[in-house]
């Protein structure tokens, strides 16, 4: 079974520009849940999608972030326009079923760096 | 605010030996915890949690102890070997919610 899979693995932008990075999920999993970890700090909730709805977008910096999941499958996260302090490792996971409790499988991760 | 805080960035130990991490949480509605190992370009993989309901979980070299009054919970690994080299981090959430919140992480070197 495939695991979580993110694209790009890395990308390096200037500061303004606009970057969409995408997450496949486990096939099955219903939930899928955007973090981010700046800085070597602590690894942050950005938002949860059940199926193609977003459950919680609590953690989200600002309108200039915008995360999609088409047809409750593989979600995209888009920065627009691009701020130094978006940088950062940009973790997306997915879960079978509802609850913290319910192991989320982690992808490896997209490095953003912000120039 | 950050709820959950591993204030060790980073410990060395001998192969063979044990190893103790430490994470401290403030938000008393926190139930559920779970410990995550990092490798450089992976993403976090689940290692063990445990629930507010035990003071103790166990598996094979890994034991995760939970002091609820103290809002502290650690995780043993005995004895260390050089694949434990890595990042863990702590990670608490409550029954009835589903986002993770995590420590800073401890990395974690084995030595030979």
């Amino acid at each position: 079974e495939a695991g979580v899979t993110q694209f790009p693995s890395h990308s390096v932008i200037e500061k303004g520009q606009t970057v969409t990075l995408r997450c496949d999920p486990i096939s099955g999993h219903d939930n899928l849940y955007w973090y981010r970890r700046v800085m070597g700090k602590e690894i942050k909730f950005l938002l949860h999608f059940v199926k193609e709805s977003k459950q919680d977008e609590s953690g989200m910096p600002n309108n200039r972030f915008l995360a999609e999941r088409t047809g409750g499958t593989y979600s995209t996260l888009k920065v627009q326009p691009a701020e130094l302090e978006d940088s950062g490792v940009y973790f997306c996971a997915s879960s079978q079923g509802l609850g913290g409790w319910d192991e989320q499988y982690f992808g490896p991760g997209t490095r953003l760096t912000v120039t | 605010d950050q709820q959950v805080k591993q204030n060790s960035p980073s410990l060395s130990v001998q192969e063979g030996r044990i190893s103790i991490l430490n994470c401290d949480y403030t938000n008393s509605m926190f139930d559920y915890f779970l410990w995550y190992k990092k490798y450089p370009a992976e993403g976090p993989t689940f290692l063990i949690s445990i629930s507010s309901i035990k003071d103790k979980n166990e598996d094979g070299r890994f034991t995760v102890f939970l002091n609820k009054s103290a809002k502290h919970l650690s995780l043993h690994i005995v004895p260390s070997q050089p694949g434990d080299s890595a990042v863990y981090f702590c990670a608490a959430t409550a029954i009835n919610d589903y986002k993770l919140s995590f420590g800073a992480g401890t990395t974690v070197t084995v030595r030979a």
